[in-house]
């Protein structure tokens, strides 16, 4: 399995410029979890969804940044307009939901470090 | 809401050293316990979990973790480091609501 995939791994933006970060879950999981990582911060969940619908986006920081998952193998994050206090690395992870409704360990993608200008 | 507290922010030691990193959290009832790796420039590697049974639990590369319920503690040791475990290292916690809480890392250099 390659694990979760996410594209790009860098983006460099200007200010007021549109961002889209994407998520290629592990095969078969049908949970997914949207973080972000600073420096100031450290990581935070932002927004997560079981099978393909979001069950808590209290962590999204403002109404800048939106996130869909139209299908079990796609999820977007994006950021309209981004801003410089956006620069962080964004982590996409996913896991298996069991029958009682716990879940197993989150497996990460490599994450992209946006930059933004 | 749950909380995970890491008390070290840094740590440095030499190779051969023992490590162990504090982890508690906040929070009553029945948990999930993880410690994740972020080796430098890449992204978190579970390094092992607890989910029930015994409370102390073995990890990948020699790493192991004490649940200690009535302290509300799991923490993480390595009896003898070496310098690839540089890294930082992250406690997280699992509970009700099935979002996972980060605590705010452990930055940990091996001198050679």
């Amino acid at each position: 399995d390659a694990g979760v995939i996410q594209s790009p791994r860098h983006e460099v933006t200007e200010m007021g410029q549109e961002v889209t970060l994407r998520c290629k879950p592990i095969s078969g999981h049908n949970s997914l979890f949207w973080y972000r990582q600073t420096m100031m911060r450290g990581l935070e969940l932002l927004i997560y969804f079981n099978n393909n619908v979001p069950i808590d986006d209290s962590g999204m920081p403002e109404d800048r940044f939106s996130a869909k998952m139209p299908n079990a193998s796609f999820s977007t994050l994006k950021i309209q307009p981004s801003e410089p206090r956006d620069s962080a690395v964004y982590f996409c992870a996913s896991s298996t939901r069991q029958l009682l409704g716990s879940y197993n360990e989150q497996f990460f993608g490599p994450g992209t470090r946006l930059t933004v200008l | 809401a749950q909380s995970v507290s890491q008390h070290n922010h840094h740590v440095i030691l030499s190779e051969a050293a023992s490590l162990e990193l504090g982890c508690n959290y906040s929070y009553g009832g029945t948990v999930n316990l993880f410690w994740y790796v972020q080796y430098p420039g890449q992204h978190l590697q579970l390094l092992l979990k607890y989910f029930s049974g015994d409370p102390l639990v073995k990890g990948i590369k020699g790493f192991e973790a004490e649940f200690i319920k009535s302290k509300f503690s799991f923490n993480l040791r390595k009896p003898s480091v070496q310098w690839s475990d540089t890294a930082e290292y992250f406690c997280a916690v699992k509970a009700a609501g099935n979002k996972l809480t980060f605590g705010g890392g452990t930055r940990v250099l091996v001198k050679p």
